[in-house]
């Protein structure tokens, strides 16, 4: 069992609808990434998170730490929306490296 | 503003040749972490450095090895290159080894081992 599982694995939607990706953890953290990969291979860190709630643009992060849970919403989506969403967690063990959820492809139809 | 530099974009090497990637991190941050990430798969930490020292490694064969140099850039050094390691290698930095500071990703290099 992977310590970090992110569902769902594929996600097609139409243009304009309000996305949900979500990432489920098994490990003590210390905070959790959602990172965003297009297609070629560059990382952009949408958010860093380790308790809450944090917005940015279209974009809603929410992490609850005693149910090991985070969720990933894109509010009116678009098109360039479409990418490979990671969720990663930085564990509470002292060390920084990260581990990585094995990603949610969006695909988001004009 | 200024982010992580990584070069080349891409790089194509036979096999049994050797490779150097570089990473050039923001300004002020102090630790650097390479990843690997092939095709269809997760990233797969490699190693990470704090000023200048190795502070993690991972699952970095032999055959690669990695420094940080005094102007906090680092480079991966990659041996005997194999058609497995085709991937694409990111580093990312951050400030501080001890807390939770945000990570920043570069665009990565892309080796393709033919």
């Amino acid at each position: 069992k992977n310590e970090v599982e992110q569902s769902p694995q594929n996600l097609t939607a139409q243009e304009g609808e309000f996305i949900t990706i979500n990432c489920s953890y098994s490990v003590g953290i210390s905070a959790l990434h959602w990172l965003q990969q297009h297609p070629g291979g560059g990382i952009v860190s949408l958010f860093m998170l380790s308790s809450g709630k944090k917005k940015h643009g279209r974009l809603i992060a929410t992490i609850n730490i005693q149910e090991k849970h985070s969720s990933l919403h894109i509010t009116a989506s678009h098109p360039r929306d479409s990418a490979v969403y990671i969720c990663a967690v930085l564990s509470n063990f002292g060390n920084e490296k990260l581990t990585f959820g094995t990603g949610t492809r969006l695909t988001i139809i004009p | 503003a200024a982010g992580v530099i990584q070069s080349p974009r891409h790089l194509i090497k036979e096999k049994r040749e050797t490779a150097t990637l570089k990473c050039y991190p923001i300004p002020r941050h102090d630790t650097v972490y390479w990843y690997q990430q092939g095709p269809g798969q997760d990233p797969q930490f490699l190693i990470s450095f704090y000023e200048k020292m190795q502070s993690d490694k991972g699952s970095i064969p032999d055959r690669f090895s990695a420094q940080q140099f005094s102007d906090y850039h680092s480079e991966l050094n990659m041996s005997s290159l194999e058609l497995g390691d085709s991937a694409l290698y990111f580093c990312a930095s951050s400030l501080g080894s001890e807390t939770n500071y945000g990570y920043t990703f570069g665009s990565g290099t892309r080796l393709t081992v033919v």
